[in-house]
């Protein structure tokens, strides 16, 4: 079983939806969990980064963390055809995140 | 913010040889330092995590000896692919840890290696 699980997609969405991005986990340590947005041919950058379990809430993305289902999850409303990208679930246990753990990446797709 | 460069940005190479890639923090001191390798449509596997000054940590399976690691200051790092072949062929991605900041890692544009 792979530490970070993330349904790859691809997911193609009409302009304007609410967009779903999901990841679960095994490794109950992880206690910090970021989302990365990755363009083509691109570095990831950093979109949202959650400690513990919670919401976050910034601007049209909204990150939750259930740590008793060790799930996370990113959404987007009112999606962009410029949101259009793969987006990486990322995790960490400890704080320095040296030993971070990626999703595989879902690829998504929002038509105009 | 935060800004960390990779070059070259992409190369080819024949296969056997060794190709030397740069990982630069432009506006910060990064004490430590990852490298990543992505295949299409995967995701990124941590290859190696190098400390300014001290020999880098590898992952399981990735071998120390073919993938050479150098963190000789706190801006820069280098990752050599010695005697490449295609099947190295993927796209590597640094990432810096700003010692100044609180646990983020800031990456790369990555570089996509092609070995012939």
């Amino acid at each position: 079983q792979k530490e970070v699980e993330q349904d790859p997609g691809p997911l193609s969405v009409p302009e304007g939806a609410i967009v779903s991005l999901n990841c679960t986990y095994s490794n109950s340590a992880f206690q910090y969990f970021m989302w990365y947005r990755q363009y083509s041919r691109k570095g990831p950058e950093l979109l949202m980064y959650t400690y513990s379990s919670g919401n976050k809430e910034d601007g049209r993305f909204t990150a939750q963390v259930d740590k008793s289902s060790k799930y996370i999850s990113l959404f987007i409303r009112d999606s962009q055809p410029s949101d259009s990208a793969t987006y990486l679930c990322a995790m960490s246990a400890g704080y320095n995140n040296n030993d971070m753990r990626f999703g595989a990446g879902t690829r998504l797709t929002v038509k105009p | 913010g935060a800004v960390v460069s990779q070059h070259p940005s992409w190369v080819i190479c024949k296969s056997g040889t060794s190709v030397k890639i740069e990982c630069r923090s432009l506006d910060f001191q990064a004490t430590t330092m990852f490298w990543y390798r992505q295949f299409p449509k995967q995701s990124l596997m941590l290859m190696a995590t190098s400390n300014e000054g001290s020999k880098a940590t590898y992952e399981q399976g990735v071998e120390k000896d073919k993938f050479l690691i150098n963190h000789a200051s706190l801006t820069l790092s280098t990752l050599t692919v010695t005697s490449a072949h295609p099947e190295d062929s993927s796209f590597y991605i640094c990432s810096a840890h700003d010692r100044g900041s609180y646990n983020e890692q800031f990456f790369g544009p990555g570089t996509r290696l092609t070995v012939l």
